[in-house]
């Protein structure tokens, strides 16, 4: 079965520092990957996803995350971070389409000024 | 256009009543689902809805949990009783029909059992 796994329960970085959050996949076949954010008493919303296209994937608020198979590895980074990206940050994996999403535990991001 | 509205946004109740949670879904999106997140934990599918029909209920403890979509637009998850345990958010979240379209969360329900 295919799962994820995001090391780092808390990331704290400073504002305007890079942004990485790790992700790894556990997957027998090539999987979808998709990354979330939750912002505090909201939904989530959707930041990107690979769909076995381009390997590095661009998506929201400068977001983007690069997929690697050798590593079965799909990190988020940001150059530059933000005090407004301090939220959850959730990966998750799929099969055959984007209806059985499995989650990782989530990412806390703490900006600081 | 409006996203997907769930109420009650809190609930508090004491173990062994019954409670409910509504979900209105995004107009024209077809498939609903229903997550449980525990605290520190990801979501967790507990059943999916193509119009009136649970397609995947795999994950829905049938013994207390119920979930119904009458007329393919809104609908209920219900547990009864509540035990201890169950204190978490219920997320639900809806789509367009298809394998390939993206999902649309609501903001979840927070529940605590006392």
């Amino acid at each position: 079965a295919q799962s994820v796994t995001q090391l780092g329960s808390h990331v704290s970085v400073s504002e305007g520092a890079l942004v990485l959050l790790r992700c790894n996949y556990s997957s027998s076949v090539p999987p979808y990957l998709f990354w979330y954010v939750q912002y505090p008493n909201q939904g989530l919303q959707l930041l990107l996803k690979y769909t076995s296209a381009a390997t590095l994937v661009k998506g929201i608020n400068g977001f983007e995350a690069e997929f690697k198979k050798s590593e079965t590895s799909f990190h988020l980074t940001k150059p530059s971070a933000h005090m407004s990206d301090a939220a959850e940050y959730f990966c998750a994996v799929s099969l055959g389409g984007f209806q059985k999403l499995v989650f990782g535990t989530g990412t806390r991001l703490l900006v600081s000024p | 256009e409006a996203g997907v509205v769930q109420s009650p946004r809190y609930k508090i109740i004491e173990k062994k009543q019954p409670v409910a949670f509504w979900c209105n879904p995004i107009s024209g999106h077809n498939t609903l689902y229903w997550y449980l997140q525990n605290l520190g934990q990801g979501p967790e599918l507990l059943i999916r809805y193509e119009n009136e029909e649970a397609v995947d209920d795999s994950q829905l403890p049938k013994d207390r949990f119920s979930a119904e979509r009458l007329k393919g637009v809104d609908s209920t998850l219900k547990i009864q009783p509540a035990e201890l345990g169950d204190s978490a958010v219920y997320l639900c979240a809806s789509s367009l029909a298809g394998p390939y379209n993206e999902q649309f969360f609501g903001p979840g329900t927070r529940l605590t059992v006392l």
